[in-house]
C-alpha cells in the first residue's frame, strides 16, 4: 500500500541547534516533495518544494534533500530558534493531481 | 494582498442539515482543493479542481460535493451532514498543482 511517513514522536532540540526532520515514503513515484509549516489552528503554511532531478535545496536556514532511491527526504534547520516550534508537514504528489501529506512533526525549540 | 479566504470561520451544525462553506482566492489560481485534518490522521484530500468546471475526488469524497463554476471559487457543500464530518477543514489554491500551496485560515464544524 502507499505511505508517507514522518516521525510521529516530537522532535525536542535545544536553541541554536540544527533540527532534522524525516519524510519517508513508499510506492509512490512523486514528480516533486513539498514541506510546510503548520502552527495550530492555522492553515499549513509553504516552505521548500524540491523536485526528483534536484538532490538539495536551500532556503535561508532551512535546507531540503529528496533521495528518489531512498524514497526519503529530510529536512534540516540550522541555527534554531524558539519561534520555529511548529508542526511540519511533507507532502508529494502522486502525479494523478493528488497532493498527499504526512501526519506531521511536532518540533519543539527550546531556549 | 494574496491570499484563501474560507467562510465561515466555526459552523456548529445538526445532523442532517446542508451547509456550504465557502472559499474563494485572489491568486488567479488553477488548481484548488479541500482538505479535512483530524488529529492522528493528518490532512487527507476531499476534492481537488484543476480548473474551472473541472472536479476529482480526492481521498474521502463521501458525503461531499464541490463545484468550480468560476476560477476564484471552490465552495464544499455538505449535503447531509454526520457527526463523523466533525473537523478541521481547509481551503489551499496554487498556480499549478505541482506549484506551493497557500491555505485559507481553516473552518472548524461540528455537527451534533
Amino acid at each position: 500500500s502507499q505511505k508517507i511517513e514522518q516521525n510521529s514522536e516530537a522532535l525536542n532540540i535545544q536553541e541554536g541547534k540544527t533540527a532534522t526532520l524525516t519524510c519517508n515514503y513508499t510506492n509512490y513515484s512523486p514528480a516533486y516533495l513539498q514541506w510546510y509549516r503548520q502552527d495550530p489552528g492555522r492553515g499549513p503554511v509553504f516552505l521548500l518544494l524540491i523536485r526528483e532531478n534536484e538532490k538539495e535545496k536551500r532556503k535561508e536556514r532551512l535546507k531540503v534533500t529528496f533521495d528518489t532511491t531512498l524514497k526519503q527526504s529530510l529536512f534540516h534547520i540550522t541555527a534554531s530558534q524558539p519561534a520555529d516550534s511548529a508542526t511540519y508537514l511533507c507532502a508529494l504528489d502522486n502525479q494523478g493531481g493528488k497532493l498527499i501529506f504526512g501526519q506531521g512533526t511536532e518540533l519543539s525549540v527550546k531556549p | 494582498e494574496a491570499q484563501v479566504t474560507q467562510n465561515p470561520r466555526y459552523l456548529i451544525t445538526v445532523t442532517g442539515k446542508k451547509l456550504t462553506v465557502t472559499c474563494s482566492q485572489n491568486m488567479n489560481h488553477e488548481y484548488m482543493s479541500w482538505y479535512r485534518q483530524d488529529p492522528g490522521l493528518g490532512l487527507r484530500q476531499i476534492y481537488y479542481s484543476m480548473n474551472v468546471e473541472v472536479t476529482d475526488k480526492g481521498d474521502v469524497p463521501e458525503g461531499y460535493k464541490v463545484s468550480r463554476k468560476e476560477k476564484r471559487n471552490f465552495p464544499l457543500i455538505l449535503e447531509s451532514p454526520s457527526p463523523n464530518q466533525t473537523s478541521l477543514y481547509f481551503c489551499a489554491s496554487s498556480f499549478l498543482r505541482n506549484t506551493e500551496a497557500f491555505f485559507g485560515q481553516g473552518t472548524r464544524l461540528t455537527v451534533v
